[in-house]
Parts: structure tokens; C-alpha cells; sequence
């Protein structure tokens, strides 16, 4: 079993709508907890970092983090066709250094 | 802004071949990652360096290299390409103590004929 688990979609959604993504996770030991965008064959962008359990907001995403239920999710208000892209979600914990272990992706369609 | 450079972006080449890929980062962070993906799949972590003259290896089992003389500085070598390398390599760094995201390059896809 993966220690992070994600629906690789894809998830097809009308502009305007709200983009829900999630991840499960199995150790508990992961405190650090970090959303990517990924478009078609270019890296992984930062978009979102946490830390521990709450929620966050930077314009139309937020991140929440739920540890006792070892679930995060990213939310996107206000779709548009350019928040078409692949979502990681990655995370880490203290011994691991700065390592992060990643999930497998969602795919995510906004359609105009 | 972060500032991760990879060169080249696409690669073409025969089997023996040795190839060198290049990352560079220009925001003197400590740490830095390379990570190899395939087409829609996940990425897996193949090298690591926490600072110059320091290399790991990752995650996943690679038969690449990789050297850390210069902070900025971290390239990756395959000595003898072979088709089971096609791939994309994306390059990270990350900085501060206590700092845990890391900041990709735009990648590597290499293919290997």
C-alpha cells in the first residue's frame, strides 16, 4: 500500500465551479504538507504549504489539513480553463529530512 | 520567484551514450533533489544532496550519478543511456532550515533510442 494515496482522475468540471482535490495518507508522522500544479511536460509548481492540522487561503485556493483523519484537501474556487493541470499533493516529516513523498496525481479538466 | 534552470529541456539519443544533465539554481539553497517521472505516473525520488561533496541516493534505484561541487550546482550523469532511461528527470531544490517545500525545474525528457 502507497503511503500517499490520490485519485488520478480525471476530474472534469464546468468553468466556474469548485475544484475539490484530496489525499489520504497512512503515517501519522507527517506534519508538513505542500498542493503542486503540474501542467503537461513542465515541473511541478508550488502552490500551496502547510503545516499540521487547519486550513489556508491564498486567493481562490485553500488548503486543509485534517491529521487525526490523516486527510488533506485543496480546494479551487472560481475555476477557469487555465487551472487545467495535474494536482500533486507531497508531504514530509521531521526525520525524513526534507524529503518529500508524493502522491500520484490528480488530473483535473476545467471545461469553458 | 525561485530560479531552477535545467538544460537541456528534450534529449535524443543512442544507447552507450553518456549524457550529463544540468540543474542549476540560483537562490542558494542547500538542498537539492532530482527526481525521475514517467508520462502521468508519480515522482520518484533518485538523488538527493544536502550540500556541497554531500550525495545520496534516493528512493528509487538508479543507475545515474550525480556530483554536488558548487552549491548551484548539481548535474546528473548517465554513463552508458540505454532505452529503459527514457524519462522525464526534474530537478529541486529546496533552502532554509526548517524549510520544507521545494522548488522544481522545468525537467529533462530524455529519450533514448
Amino acid at each position: 500500500q502507497k503511503e500517499v494515496e490520490q485519485d488520478p482522475g480525471p476530474l472534469s468540471v464546468p468553468e466556474g465551479a469548485i475544484v475539490s482535490l484530496n489525499c489520504t495518507y497512512s503515517n501519522s508522522a507527517f506534519q508538513y504538507f505542500m498542493w503542486y500544479r503540474q501542467y503537461s511536460r513542465k515541473g511541478p509548481e508550488l502552490l500551496m504549504y502547510t503545516y499540521s492540522s487547519g486550513n489556508k487561503e491564498d486567493g481562490r485556493f485553500t488548503a486543509q489539513v485534517d491529521k487525526s483523519s490523516k486527510y488533506i484537501s485543496l480546494f479551487i474556487r472560481d475555476s477557469q480553463p487555465s487551472d487545467s493541470a495535474t494536482y500533486l499533493c507531497a508531504m514530509s516529516r521531521r526525520a525524513a529530512g526534507n524529503k518529500l513523498t508524493f502522491g500520484g496525481g490528480t488530473r483535473v479538466l476545467v471545461k469553458p | 520567484e525561485a530560479d531552477i534552470y535545467q538544460t537541456p529541456r528534450y534529449l535524443v539519443i543512442g544507447t552507450g551514450k553518456k549524457i550529463t544533465l544540468e540543474c542549476s539554481q540560483t537562490m542558494g539553497h542547500d538542498k537539492m533533489y532530482w527526481y525521475q517521472q514517467d508520462p502521468g505516473m508519480e515522482l520518484h525520488l533518485i538523488h538527493y544532496s544536502y550540500g556541497v561533496n554531500s550525495t545520496e541516493k534516493g528512493d528509487l534505484s538508479s543507475e545515474s550519478t550525480v556530483s554536488r561541487i558548487r552549491t548551484e550546482h548539481f548535474p546528473l550523469t548517465l554513463e552508458s543511456a540505454r532505452p529503459s532511461h527514457t524519462s522525464q528527470y526534474l530537478c529541486a531544490s529546496s533552502g532554509y532550515s526548517g524549510s520544507y517545500e521545494q522548488y522544481f525545474g522545468p525537467g529533462t525528457r530524455l529519450t533514448v533510442t
